[in-house]
């Protein structure tokens, strides 16, 4: 299995708090995404990085935003959460077009509810 | 229209049946193609990659049909170990990102 770990694992929080999601690989691949996975949706992108300090938007980027520092680490932050961001997040990585893969290989998932 | 739609199932087979589920996209441009499985409350993990030619792996086929853009995968001699949902996933070219179905639940039964 694909070294990515992801923390917290399981959160409950209070809307309007502002939330961080950690996600860590050992691969040292240089893409990096995170998705959310809602009943009845396929998975959605919220932001990718393509390296460190390189980041973009994906399809459902709004209330959210990344930051990466170091190659292994890419932090999702949700401003002010929200109901409607109750989800499991799933953080994934790839080789990327650098070597022509983009198969994905994601980490356990965190499970979030805003109360 | 969803860009990648699959039917949702859940598909009930008896074990050791043959299985087979499609998924359809929209773009007509896209290249690379994708089955992952994802168990219960778990991640999603690459099942196989479709090229153009499909491929075989043990009991599991996929195969590419471009003209009705769809792609398929088949299961052969069904195991109970089988029992996840399937989720297709399409290589935008135009930005290289994935787009998800929603997945196929399978459900073997003894």
């Amino acid at each position: 299995d694909a070294g990515i770990t992801q923390s917290p694992r399981h959160k409950v929080t209070e809307t309007g708090t502002p939330v961080t999601l950690r996600c860590h690989q050992t691969e040292n691949h240089r893409y990096m995404y995170w998705y959310r996975q809602d009943p009845g949706h396929g998975l959605r992108l919220i932001h990718y990085s393509y390296g460190v300090k390189d980041t973009d938007k994906g399809e459902v980027s709004d209330g959210y935003s990344v930051s990466r520092s170091k190659t292994e680490d890419f932090l999702l932050t949700l401003e002010s959460a929200t109901s409607s961001q109750t989800s499991v997040y799933f953080c994934a990585i790839s080789e990327g077009d650098s070597s022509g893969l983009y198969e994905q290989y994601f980490g356990p998932g965190t499970r979030l509810t805003v109360t | 229209r969803k860009e990648v739609e699959q039917d949702p199932g859940p598909f009930n087979v008896p074990e050791g049946a043959t299985v087979a589920f499609n998924c359809t996209y929209s773009n007509s441009a896209s290249q690379s193609f994708f089955w992952y499985r994802q168990d219960c409350r778990k991640e999603p993990k690459l099942l196989m990659s479709v090229y153009s030619s499909g491929n075989e792996d043990g009991r599991f086929t996929a195969q590419l049909n471009r003209a009705s853009q769809y792609i398929s995968l088949l299961i052969r001699d069904s195991k109970l170990s089988d029992s996840a949902t399937y989720l297709c996933v399409v290589l935008m070219d135009s930005n290289y990102q994935l787009i998800w179905g929603a997945g196929t639940k399978l459900i073997i039964k003894p």
